[in-house]
């Protein structure tokens, strides 16, 4: 089994839905993330907690919004999809040092 | 604030020759800098890391990187390239108690 798990790995929606993207890991890891890759733009932080009491948000949280629900869940929500949130999204895991161990992605297509 | 510049969307190597993607970075106190691979449909994997020590850092698959603080460079190098080694790579930093930047990517293309 995979130390970082995602699902769904794929999904595709129509815009104004409310999606959830799920994330959970075996890694024992405090600090999980979720990140957005777009064609030529790289990976982009949206939010990141560093423990189960602690969200914070990075370089583009706005449309998105984040639960924390135990060391080993984060999950990631689009309250009102867009067709700009279209993309591949990381949950990603780490302890105190910065290395990150990603999960296969989910990709959200929205229409 | 902290950023990275891939400066090469693409590079293309022939198999057998050495290849190298640039990395150059900017932040506010020591940096720690890392190189991640991503193959098709896949997530990100963990290729090597500069935190401290020497300056010459060697990873996964037989690729090496360079810190470099003067240049504030971090370019990732392999004597003989595979047409295995082709896939999306991306440089990373962070400094202090912060999540990792990344990088744009740069796509390798290795051809036989």
């Amino acid at each position: 089994d995979a130390d970082v798990t995602q699902t769904p790995r794929n999904r595709i929606t129509k815009t104004g839905k409310r999606i959830m993207l799920e994330c959970s890991q075996t890694k024992g890891h405090d600090r999980m993330y979720w990140y957005r890759q777009d064609p030529g733009l790289g990976l982009r932080l949206i939010y990141y907690s560093f423990d189960v009491k602690d969200i914070n948000k990075g370089e583009i949280s706005d449309g998105y919004s984040v639960s924390r629900q135990a060391q080993a869940k984060f999950s990631l929500s689009l309250e009102s999809a867009i067709p700009n949130q279209t993309a591949l999204y990381f949950c990603a895991t780490s302890d105190a040092t910065p290395e990150l161990f990603f999960g296969e992605g989910s990709r959200l297509t929205v229409l | 604030a902290q950023s990275v510049a891939q400066p090469e969307d693409q590079v293309n190597v022939a198999e057998g020759n050495p290849l190298t993607v640039k990395c150059t970075y900017s932040v506010s106190g020591n940096p720690y800098l890392f190189w991640y691979v991503q193959y098709p449909n896949r997530g990100l994997q963990f290729l090597l890391k500069y935190i401290t020590g020497d300056n010459l850092v060697k990873g996964s698959y037989g690729f090496e990187a360079e810190f470099n603080k003067s240049q504030t460079s971090f370019h990732l190098k392999k004597p003989s390239a595979l047409v295995s080694d082709s896939a999306l790579y991306f440089c990373a930093v962070n400094s202090g108690n912060t999540p990792l930047v990344f990088g744009k990517g740069t796509r390798l293309s290795v051809i036989a």
